[in-house]
């Protein structure tokens, strides 16, 4: 089955700066990558995602990069705001079915 | 946009009980919809794949007998915890895909679950 690696576990980053979490993926066959936040006690929330034949998605302050080949998938978010603070999920699609999600990524924005 | 309810949000029950969650798609029709259970600070666990007139796909190492799913209809899918023992509590999230293969897959708010 499909195997979801996802760095790093905490992140803390100062206000205004970048945050970029990383997945690796171990099915070449996957061809689903969504990214979803989940505030603490809520449901996780889509906040985009990428399909295989795409190689960069972006949406406001939020981009996700694949690289097919080397397996590995990546969250940006610039100009970050306290409101950015929760944990961050990714997700590989196998056979356009089930999702297997990471570890997930707790990150904490300091004003 | 599409919508997932999920009932109860949180329930406490004694252990050796059983517990029902409902979920539902509000405004799309869900062939597939699945189960999820997130312990504290960790990532949402597949526990099995409930489809609509048919028998669910458990996870290796998910009792079927322990937690029943059934999926009567293109709408609603439940989750039901036989005999909870404490080791039970979690989170668990239902969700549902509003399209075919690789659209989103939306979540329900999820149920916390308390066994005492």
């Amino acid at each position: 089955g499909e195997n979801v690696e996802q760095h790093p576990s905490t992140l803390s980053v100062q206000e205004g700066d970048s945050a970029v979490i990383k997945c690796t993926y171990s099915d070449s066959a996957s061809n689903y990558f969504p990214w979803y936040k989940q505030e603490l006690g809520k449901r996780p929330q889509l906040i985009i995602d990428i399909r295989s034949n795409v190689g960069e998605k972006k949406d406001q302050r939020i981009a996700v990069t694949l690289n097919k080949t080397a397996k590995h998938f990546s969250l940006h978010i610039t100009e970050t705001q306290p409101e950015d603070s929760a944990v961050y999920f990714c997700a590989a699609t196998l056979g356009g079915n089930k999702l297997t999600f990471g570890g997930g990524t707790r990150v904490l924005v300091k004003p | 946009g599409a919508v997932v309810s999920q009932h109860p949000s949180w329930v406490i029950c004694k252990s050796g009980t059983s517990v029902k969650i409902e979920c539902r798609s509000l405004d799309f029709q869900a062939t597939t919809m699945f189960w999820y259970r997130q312990f504290p600070k960790q990532s949402l666990m597949l526990m099995a794949t409930s489809n609509e007139g048919s028998k669910a796909t458990y996870e290796q190492g998910v009792e079927k007998d322990k937690f029943l799913i059934n999926h009567a209809s293109l709408t609603l899918s439940t989750l039901t915890v036989t005999s909870a023992h404490p080791e039970d509590s979690s989170f668990y999230i239902c969700s549902a895909r509003e399209g075919f293969y690789n659209s989103p897959l939306h979540f329900g708010n999820g149920t916390r679950l308390t066994v005492t």
